[in-house]
């Protein structure tokens, strides 16, 4: 079973840059697309973007300029960095598989809030 | 991008009854790739539906999906009280992949 768990600081200050790690386990990271994806205390799904377990990304266009996702598959592993952060980006983030038809696996969430 | 609108935004339903819930797109969404998540509360979303109409692994038959183009639909045929929740349609056939705002269905 394959599961995923996502880690990183649940503070960050405005400006600075939001950082978050997601563990894969129970399978191999090798042809699948993985993604973060955010939700803002009760509202709806944000996707931010995704990276190929070969390293190829694409990001959604609203944050292109802010974010940046890496892999490194020998640790099972990939990475989002969100830059110049506001309030705005006050959320739950989750890593999340995702195959040809949808996304099949997610990570529980991590709540990342944005204050001084 | 493409905009989805769910509609109702909230549904009161009494368990045992019918639920229709609506998506719509602004443009058409390339081969009918249209997914629906079910979200409760401090959990991550579920797939439930892909491709408009196909069942995820172990999703329940009461549980389906239909519509094309820009009009999508999930039906759950007799809701149980697990079933009470977030549900958001997702289309994954253009980029960015967007979501919809999502449907609470609620006890009556």
């Amino acid at each position: 079973q394959v599961q995923l768990r996502e880690s990183g600081p649940g503070l960050v200050k405005p400006s600075e840059t939001l950082s978050l790690t997601c563990t894969v386990s129970g399978g191999s990271m090798n042809s699948f697309y993985w993604s973060w994806i955010r939700q803002p205390p009760g509202k709806g799904l944000e996707w931010i973007g995704y990276i190929y377990s070969t390293g190829s990304t694409n990001y959604n266009p609203s944050l292109k300029s802010r974010v940046t996702i890496s892999v490194d598959t020998s640790k099972n592993q990939f990475s989002l960095k969100l830059t110049s952060v506001t309030a705005a980006d006050t959320a739950v983030y989750y890593c999340a598989r995702e195959q040809n038809w949808g996304f099949d696996y997610w990570g529980q969430g991590t709540l990342v809030t944005v204050s001084s | 991008e493409i905009v989805l609108t769910q509609s109702p935004g909230t549904l009161s339903l009494s368990p045992g009854e019918r639920a229709t819930l609506s998506c719509r797109a602004s443009q058409s969404v390339s081969s009918n790739y249209l997914a629906w998540y079910q979200q409760k509360p401090g959990q991550a979303p579920r797939l439930l539906i892909y491709g408009a109409s196909s069942r995820a692994t172990g999703i329940p038959d009461r549980f389906s999906g239909s519509g094309s183009g820009t009009d999508f639909t999930l039906t759950i045929s007799r809701l149980e009280p697990e079933d009470f929740a977030v549900y958001y349609c997702q289309q994954y056939g253009s980029s960015p992949q967007t979501f919809g705002q999502g449907t609470k269905v609620e006890i009556k």
